[in-house]
């Protein structure tokens, strides 16, 4: 079946990096864009950015942009979301998502991130 | 950028009454060359990931009670639950893709009275 299984629950320290992956199953890899979207704690849903698995184009939300890198490895059909200079608010489950049209019907289980000293 | 604003943060219904959230965009997500809405509707319940129930404004996911309707058109869209259940206690999200850079709603939290 269809399936996004994501990297597990990581804690970092102020300013340093993460890099979460997710692990994309039973449909073509590079025919559907991969979008990333987290949510803080006692926050809403934020959309922070798409990637087409196929030519490795990227579109990033503004709040992110220069913080925010997404690749992947279309061998292994996986997607990576690396988020540089933590900071507390960025503590948040971090979850990847397939967009068919831009609506996303699969998503991954979700990565707890902790970002504390 | 596009922005999505929800209305009300928060609403409390008994069992079977009907709840409505509203969702408004900064700029029209209906699209001139195919008449469609990009817009999206999710539930998001603690310790899962978001669930899809609406796309294009007003089409059912698969397996969506039909107690659950999308509505509404340009900038003004509408989630409505026709009659209230316990197991639909859970924050509603709206979200656009007409823009190239998507964007969600705050959020509204559904909750029995």
């Amino acid at each position: 079946q269809v399936q996004l299984v994501q990297s597990g629950a990581e804690v970092k320290k102020p300013g340093a990096s993460v890099k979460v992956s997710c692990k994309a199953s039973g449909y073509t890899f590079t025919n559907y864009d991969i979008n990333w979207v987290r949510q803080a704690t006692g926050q809403g849903l934020e959309w922070m950015g798409w990637m087409n698995p196929n030519t490795g184009n990227t579109g990033i939300a503004q709040k992110f942009q220069g913080r925010v890198t997404m690749t992947r490895s279309t061998s292994i059909t996986t997607a990576y979301m690396e988020l540089s200079s933590l900071r507390s608010e960025d503590t948040a489950v971090y979850y990847c998502a397939r967009s068919d049209y831009g609506d996303f019907k699969v998503w991954g289980q979700g990565t707890l991130v902790a970002v504390s000293s | 950028d596009i922005v999505m604003t929800q209305s009300p943060d928060s609403l409390a219904v008994s069992l079977g009454e009907r709840a409505t959230i509203n969702c408004k965009s900064s700029q029209s997500v209906l699209s001139s060359s195919d008449n469609m809405n990009y817009l999206a509707w999710y539930q998001h319940k603690p310790g899962q990931p978001p669930k899809l129930l609406f796309h294009w404004a007003s089409l059912r996911q698969s397996g969506v009670p039909d107690r659950f309707s999308g509505s509404g058109s340009g900038t003004d869209f509408t989630l409505t639950i026709s009659s209230l259940q316990a197991e639909d206690v859970a924050v509603y999200y709206c979200q656009q893709y007409h823009d190239t850079l998507f964007s969600f709603g705050g959020g509204t939290r559904v909750e029995i009275k």
